[in-house]
């Protein structure tokens, strides 16, 4: 199964963008990015999700490299709901979403 | 609409007794997954499902069966719990292995 690097945690101010990386070197050519964050004491929330081009949704926008071994997850304007374990996530056919340890964004005041 | 619904909330079991967490989704999705989630930790695939009347393992099948006799329905089932099984387990579906999973609200399980 291909794997994702994210870093363990990062800082963010209110109403500043956040942009998260993650690295998946061996993603294979029909292997989708999928991006879910975690808030405390829920379920995985679907974030976004994307192929080869760039994608932008009303949470987030998702910046995929050309050559698809990387990819950023980026909050426009982080808010204190958006403090949460978000993770990156390769999917494929197999149907065996691999979750990894994530990042966990904190956000001040 | 209510998505995912997991049954129990939460559960205090002696070691040994069977359990059955429950899962229905009401979006017609083909494939559901049950994880399970360690204190602090990520969450790690159970058994899946990608159609009605078929399941697979996952990354820590051990321990635990599943069975999926319609679309709607993916129970988990201990035949014998362990202290080492107590985790949250979150269920979760989707329409196929690349689109996006919902999931449920999780069940927390303690085996004592």
């Amino acid at each position: 199964d291909a794997k994702t690097t994210q870093p363990n945690s990062m800082e963010s101010n209110e109403e500043e963008p956040v942009h998260l990386p993650c690295n998946h070197s061996t993603i294979s050519g029909t292997d989708y990015i999928h991006w879910y964050r975690q808030l405390p004491s829920q379920g995985p929330e679907y974030v976004i999700h994307g192929l080869t081009s760039n994608v932008n949704n009303r949470m987030a926008s998702l910046a995929i490299a050309e050559d698809r071994k990387s990819s950023t997850l980026i909050l426009h304007r982080a808010t204190l709901r958006d403090a949460a374990v978000y993770y990156c996530i390769l999917s494929s056919n197999d149907y065996k979403l691999s979750f990894g340890a994530g990042t966990t964004v904190t956000v001040r005041a | 609409i209510a998505g995912i619904t997991q049954a129990p909330t939460s559960q205090i079991l002696a070691a040994g007794r069977r359990m059955t967490l429950r899962c229905t989704q009401d979006m017609r999705h083909n494939a559901m997954y049950w994880y399970r989630q360690d204190l602090g930790l990520g969450l790690r695939l159970i058994h899946y499902s990608n159609t009605a009347g078929t399941t697979g393992k996952g990354e820590v099948p051990d321990g635990y069966s599943v069975s999926r006799a319609n679309t709607d329905d993916f129970p988990l089932t201990l035949a014998s719990a362990v202290p080492s099984q107590t985790s949250v387990y979150f269920c979760a579906s989707s329409e196929t292995g690349y689109t996006e999973a919902f999931f449920g609200q999780g069940t927390r399980l303690t085996v004592v």
